[in-house]
């Protein structure tokens, strides 16, 4: 059974650096499958912010590239989020999921982070 | 990008159906034959319901099913049940490795 947990902090301050971590388990980082991470603001909709490959390929979303670095370490088959210059705009429930390139959708979810941007 | 539009409810009584409309362009929904939708309980992460237009992920009922004319999408769910109560995210395939959702649907189970 595929599994992805986020971890990460609750509560970050303003102008600072975001970093989750998504733990996957019964499946390989080093499938042929893509990585992703989206959020949610409360009370509103989804919103890509992007995903990585195994190989280390990354794909951002242009609204949010100048300030988001996603990475993986497939000795831990997990993958990571940074996101900085935070404000209350970036607070949302993060979520990672698996991406399935041959028919671009997300098929696998962690359970959501709830990140709250305040100081 | 934009994203994509949806009807903000919709609304059927057990055993009914109910149709969500997706919205989008030709650099999206009309584009490619990428278009996901996506089932979100209060409180859950979403649950992928349909893919490639019209496919059903093992597990999901046949109640659900998706198509698409032009630019537009649409998801319906027949014989409704309580538990289709949800929102409901519709997503597509944008180019250059990006995706855009839409802007989410309430559906009620009257």
């Amino acid at each position: 059974q595929v599994q992805l947990q986020e971890s990460g902090p609750g509560l970050v301050k303003p102008s600072e650096t975001l970093s989750l971590t998504c733990a996957v388990s019964g499946s390989s980082i080093n499938s042929f499958y893509y990585w992703g991470w989206i959020r949610q603001p409360p009370g509103k909709g989804l919103e890509w912010i992007g995903s990585i490959y195994h190989t280390g390929s990354t794909y951002y979303n242009p609204s949010l590239r100048s300030r988001v670095t996603i990475s993986v370490d497939t000795s831990k088959n997990q993958f990571s989020l940074r996101l900085s210059s935070l404000t209350a705009a970036d607070t949302a429930v993060y979520y990672c999921a698996r991406r399935v390139g041959t028919t671009e959708n997300l098929d696998y979810w962690g359970q959501g982070i709830l990140v709250t941007v305040s100081s | 990008q934009s994203a994509l539009t949806q009807p903000p409810s919709a609304s059927g009584s057990p055993g009914q159906s109910v149709t969500i409309s997706c919205a989008g362009t030709s650099s999206d929904v009309g584009g490619y034959n990428y278009v996901s939708w996506y089932q979100q309980h209060p409180g859950k992460a979403p649950k992928l319901i349909i893919h490639a237009v019209s496919k059903r992920p093992s597990g999901v009922p046949d109640r659900f099913s998706g198509s698409r004319s032009g630019n537009t999408a649409s998801l319906t769910v027949s014989g409704l049940q309580a538990e289709d109560e949800a929102d409901y995210y519709c997503s597509s395939y944008a180019g250059t490795d990006n995706f855009v959702f839409g802007t989410g649907t309430k559906v009620t189970v009257l």
